[in-house]
């Protein structure tokens, strides 16, 4: 049983194009991440939830946006697609902030 | 603010001798202390953390870490390196009650037979 699942892995789009990422986590953690991997492997915060309530927005274009609809799902939607977009979303869940994360496999967007 | 720092993009040593891939940290208040590895065209894995306690923490895979306050140093170390301890390392660093982790930049360990 895969603990923090995303999908898709891999995302070929066109630029313009709205598209979304989903993610699922089975470990009954409270909170989940949306991180961002640029091609020099630099991970970024984007966007936290606490059992469905959003408590970290960092400095993202309003194109994305996150939603929760339960505590287990925390989904990531871009509107039209960019091609700077490109890069590698990682979906991750914690307990706690003592706990440290548990991270998905990870979804690789590329924008042609 | 929170910050973490890796100097070395990438750390060469020869299988069966010593590593040590190094973090210096600054965040205002107690520190959460965390490296995670990434191998290529995988997710992030958790190896250990400092929270409190002994600053000696052992992990995943034979890794042992060792926070140092006055340095603001949590250096990633291994007796003996193997060849699969090839991949990528972060350090991160986390204070609040986000959750938040601000993480390293990254150092690329490679391992030569």
């Amino acid at each position: 049983d895969t603990a923090v699942s995303q999908t898709p892995k891999y995302l070929v789009t066109q630029m313009g194009n709205d598209k979304s990422i989903k993610c699922e986590q089975n470990l009954g953690h409270d909170t989940m991440y949306w991180y961002k991997q640029d091609s020099k492997k630099f991970l970024k915060i984007m966007f936290s939830y606490n059992n469905k309530e959003l408590i970290i927005n960092e400095t993202v274009p309003n194109r994305f946006s996150p939603k929760s609809p339960d505590k287990a799902h925390l989904n990531l939607h871009i509107n039209s697609l960019e091609l700077g977009d490109s890069a590698v979303y990682f979906c991750a869940s914690s307990p706690s902030g003592r706990d440290g994360y548990t991270f998905g496999s990870g979804t690789r967007l590329t924008v042609v | 603010a929170q910050s973490v720092a890796q100097p070395e993009d990438q750390v060469n040593v020869a299988e069966g001798n010593p590593l040590t891939v190094k973090c210096t940290y600054s965040v205002s208040g107690n520190p959460y202390l965390f490296w995670y590895v990434q191998y290529p065209n995988r997710g992030l894995q958790f190896l250990l953390k400092y929270i409190t306690g002994d600053n000696l923490v052992k992990g995943s895979y034979g890794f042992e870490a060792e926070f140092n306050k006055s340095q603001t140093s949590f250096h990633l170390k291994k007796p003996s390196a193997l060849v699969s301890d090839s991949a990528l390392y972060f350090c991160a660093v986390s204070s609040g009650n986000t959750g938040k982790l601000i993480f390293g930049q990254g150092t690329t360990l490679q391992v030569k037979p």
